[in-house]
């Protein structure tokens, strides 16, 4: 069973780094064709793609995002980390890991966590 | 970035109606398409992927098709759950999802 879980602060002042850390157990992220990204939500807004990291370390991030962003894993944890630097209310989401799967050819998002609500605030 | 454009935004329709989103993409994106569904307060969940394969365990009255840039999610049949939030999403160059449609019912 693919299990995917949040885990961060949930309130962060402006300016500060977010620092979220995805903890999945089910699956490997080194093997072939995996993957791992990160999507947020902004309260009763659409999803938003932040980044990805792949079994083979590849990195690939959100081109409005990128210079604040980045991915990174830790495979001998099972983990994902996701940084956010320079944190502005417009950053208040819901972040959600999901696993990404290579299958007809395109990655697709099949198995996701719970999110969690994270609050940009002084 | 290729974006997608969904429509409509919501809807409102009656049990056992046949129900179509369609979503446009700014450029050509063959068939890497993707689609959710998300109820509130929950995670998306993964219905079609490549435009037009049904996901494991997702109920066959949803179906999808499309190729290039306009694509198409249908539900044959709505039924009470089904009432959620639906997200196209591109992945032929870094992801880029839809702005949701909202089916709720009648």
């Amino acid at each position: 069973q693919v299990t995917l879980r949040e885990s961060g602060p949930a309130l962060v002042k402006p300016t500060q780094t977010l620092t979220l850390t995805c903890t999945f157990s089910g699956f490997s992220l080194s093997t072939t064709a995996m993957c791992v990204s990160w999507v947020r939500q902004p309260p009763g807004k659409a999803l938003e793609w932040l980044a990805r990291i792949d079994w083979d370390d590849d990195k690939f991030y959100n081109t409005s995002l990128k210079t604040r962003l980045s991915i990174s894993k830790d495979a001998s944890k099972d983990q994902v980390i996701l940084t956010l630097a320079t944190m502005d209310a417009a950053d208040t989401a819901t972040y959600y890991c999901a696993r990404g799967v290579m299958i007809a050819g395109v990655i697709a998002l099949d198995s996701w966590g719970q999110g969690t609500l994270v609050t940009v605030s002084s | 970035d290729i974006q997608m454009t969904q429509s409509p935004s919501s809807l409102s329709a009656t049990v056992g109606d046949r129900v179509t989103i369609t979503c446009r993409a700014s450029q050509g994106v063959a068939d890497y398409v993707n689609w959710y569904q998300q109820k509130p307060g929950k995670a998306p969940r993964l219905l079609i992927y490549a435009a037009s394969n049904l996901q494991s365990g997702v109920p066959s009255r949803f179906s999808g098709s499309g190729s290039g840039t306009d694509f198409t999610l249908t539900i044959s049949g709505l039924q009470p759950e089904d009432s959620a939030t639906y997200y196209c999403q591109q992945t032929y160059t870094n992801p880029f999802f839809g702005g949701g449609t909202k089916v709720e019912i009648k």
